[in-house]
């Protein structure tokens, strides 16, 4: 039972185009959101937040949408570069009891940028 | 400042071996986590620690071991390794509950042979 879902395995984008990841959730418990970008052989890197109480947060070329009643969020990259080329991971925050919090994660998107 | 090191970065071990997959982290960050990452599967959680001194199960802990050695050092051990562990291992630590960014190690490559 996937509670983050990430639908497209693959985006391919031409550069100066805009990148849009989309991700889809299912518990209406997760009240923080996170994108990571991950480059082969490298752990992934945290790119941008948002929290429940938000709907945007934008952050240079990047910038993450919040829909909370359809359960959404989207990641734009404007404009797209050949090194934005990676797997995008969207993640929820769930309270897991005792004061501590636990990740997670969709299954990701590969992102091409062509040049 | 190095963020989270682990080692080893790639390993090789028959079934039945075990193995110690170490982690450090050097921001005074108090929870630390492991996660494996299989092709198509994302990252999922082994187990975490909240703070020093405790460790909890997280989605597939099966298998697998932890020690939160101190508060720098989170360790995952495999006491008998089997083909389906064969993944890459990331470690990641964050500041205080976990609700904020976690940071990454770079992996360790595992093949269970």
């Amino acid at each position: 039972d996937q509670q983050v879902k990430q639908n497209s395995p693959s985006l391919s984008v031409q550069e100066g185009r805009i990148s849009i990841l989309n991700c889809d959730y299912t518990n209406s418990m997760f009240d923080y959101f996170l994108w990571y970008k991950k480059y082969p052989a490298e752990g992934p890197t945290f790119l941008i937040s948002i929290s429940s109480i938000k709907d945007k947060n934008e952050d240079g070329r990047f910038t993450v949408f919040l829909n909370k009643s359809a359960k959404h969020l989207s990641l734009h990259i404007v404009p797209s570069q050949p090194g934005d080329s990676a797997v995008y991971f969207c993640a929820a925050s769930g309270y897991s009891g005792a004061g501590s919090y636990q990740l997670t994660f969709g299954k990701g998107t590969k992102l091409s940028v062509i040049p | 400042n190095a963020g989270v090191t682990q080692t080893p970065k790639f390993q090789v071990l028959k079934t039945g071996q075990s193995m110690t997959l170490q982690c450090a982290q050097d921001m005074n960050h108090n929870s630390m986590y492991w996660y494996r990452q299989d092709p198509g599967m994302g990252l999922r959680l082994i187990y975490y620690s909240a703070s020093e001194g405790t460790t909890d199960k997280g989605e597939v802990p099966n298998g697998y071991n932890v020690s939160r050695l101190n508060k720098r050092e989170f360790s995952l051990r495999l006491e008998s390794a089997a083909p389906s562990q064969t993944s890459v291992y990331f470690c990641a630590s964050s500041p205080l509950t976990g609700r904020e960014t976690q940071y990454f190690g770079p992996g360790t490559r595992l093949l269970v042979l």
